[in-house]
């Protein structure tokens, strides 16, 4: 069966626009994660959904990221105003379910901002 | 402050070799300890895993050493293969969950032919 998949696999924007990320996870799958992953760095959580619990946002750096999920389906990350150091990649990975050990990533969406 | 430090940055092996990549934690509740093998352009990988119950995991070529009261980890690989270049990053949590993986910074493995 298909993958995470994610799109744009690239997005290039100006500073102070808004983007918008789309994740689509694994049919099935009802936890969905959101990672940032910067040039040479390891991976950064960003925020958890599971099923239609409340999502944990601990991981969002600021009131300029959020995110939203529609049941145990599609997933966009949204990033206003962006900024130059919000370049990063940006990774979607699902899980069965909040137990379950085995993530499954996306191949991400590159965000350059100029 | 982060959590999981992973060295070395960079590797490079020849084929046939062992690379060995370290990573050393802090937070002693974690109990989940996977490995992560991310190709240029794709999404990260698991490749292993192992509880803190045991101190060796083995599997095909690829063994994850567990020191506990050092609150070390490492990734073995044997017999090294071009094939292998990637970059490889590990990881723990808490709970034995896959929720909230706290990475490092990752390793960037080349296997020479």
């Amino acid at each position: 069966g298909a993958g995470v998949s994610q799109s744009p696999s690239n997005k290039v924007t100006e500073k102070g626009k808004d983007v918008e990320l789309r994740c689509d996870p694994i049919s099935g799958h009802t936890a969905l994660y959101w990672y940032r992953q910067r040039l040479g760095q390891g991976l950064e959580f960003l925020i958890y959904f599971q099923g239609n619990s409340a999502p944990d946002k601990s991981g969002l750096p600021s009131d300029r990221f959020s995110a939203e999920r529609t049941g145990e389906s599609v997933s966009t990350l949204t990033i206003q105003r962006t900024q130059q150091e919000d370049s990063a990649v940006y990774l979607c990975a699902s899980s069965l379910q909040t137990s379950a050990d085995t993530q499954y990533f996306g191949p991400g969406t590159r965000l350059t901002v100029l | 402050q982060q959590q999981v430090k992973q060295s070395p940055q960079s590797l490079i092996v020849q084929k046939g070799g062992i690379s060995i990549i370290n990573c050393a934690y802090e937070n002693t509740a974690f109990d989940y300890f996977p490995w992560y093998q991310q190709f240029p352009g794709k999404g990260p990988a698991l490749l292993i895993a192992i509880r803190p119950d045991v101190s060796e995991k083995k599997e095909g070529r690829f063994t994850i050493s567990f020191n506990k009261s050092a609150k070390q980890f490492s990734l073995h690989i044997m017999d090294s293969q071009p094939g292998d270049s990637a970059t490889y990053f590990c990881a723990a949590t808490i709970g034995g969950s896959a929720r909230q993986l706290t990475f490092g910074s990752g390793t960037q493995l080349t296997v020479l032919p």
